[in-house]
């Protein structure tokens, strides 16, 4: 069974431009979370798709935005990128939610220069 | 802000011993708890979940649920070089708006030495 792929893994950007990450879950898996993990606030939430609906949001700006796939596949994408968004994004799979065992991808290491 | 507090550690282990990781949480309504490890590098991969009070047990990991004292908690039997790795207590948290997120504790580093 394959597991959580996330694309691209590494990625450079310049300050103020856009960038957008995959994950495509595991078969059968309808909820993707989006996680940026940093040395100094190490993971954080970021957003929950499930059936192609937001369903759940943490703390981040609006410069953090995703979707959701009618096959369960999520984007993210961060506009107008600043040095600090510069982190390992990651995203988890599960069946039902962050209320149930999820499984992480090998995630997207973002430089922003 | 509803929390989870991991020891930031690190901890140090002789090969063999047991390994005893805690984790507190300031949501009395959490439902859902996790353990991750993670290697350097490498992305978190869940070792455990626990949703009721008590213990449950899974080859050499145990992990504790003590819900009215808030803290739930990971050991390591008959730890190994291997088991060398940060690991990481997550919460299901409920909002004032309803909404769920799972939280992160920062991790506690483990080394086991031979």
């Amino acid at each position: 069974k394959a597991g959580v792929t996330q694309t691209p893994r590494y990625l450079i950007k310049t300050r103020g431009q856009q960038v957008t990450l995959s994950c495509s879950p595991i078969s059968g898996h309808r909820s993707v979370s989006w996680y940026q993990q940093t040395p100094g606030q190490g993971l954080q939430f970021l957003f929950e798709y499930f059936s192609e609906t937001q369903r759940n949001k943490g703390n981040f700006p609006g410069r953090f935005s995703g979707r959701q796939f009618s096959n369960s596949r999520s984007e993210m994408n961060v506009s107008t990128l600043e040095l600090g968004d510069s982190a390992l994004y990651l995203c988890a799979s599960s069946f039902w939610g962050v209320n149930t065992e999820a499984f992480f991808g090998q995630g997207t290491r973002l430089t922003v220069v | 802000q509803k929390e989870v507090e991991q020891n930031s550690g690190p901890l140090s282990v002789p090969e063999g011993a047991i390994a005893s990781l805690n984790c507190t949480y300031s949501d009395r309504g959490s439902q859902s708890f996790f353990w991750y490890r993670q290697y350097s590098g490498k992305s978190p991969e869940l070792i455990m979940s626990i949703y009721s009070n008590g213990d449950k047990e899974d080859g050499r990991f145990t992990a504790q649920l003590n819900k009215a004292s808030q803290y739930v908690s990971l050991l390591i039997r008959d730890s190994q070089p291997s088991d060398s790795a940060t690991y990481l207590c997550a919460v299901t948290i409920t909002e004032g708006d309803g909404s769920e997120k799972l939280v992160f504790g920062k991790g506690m580093k483990l080394t086991v030495n031979p």
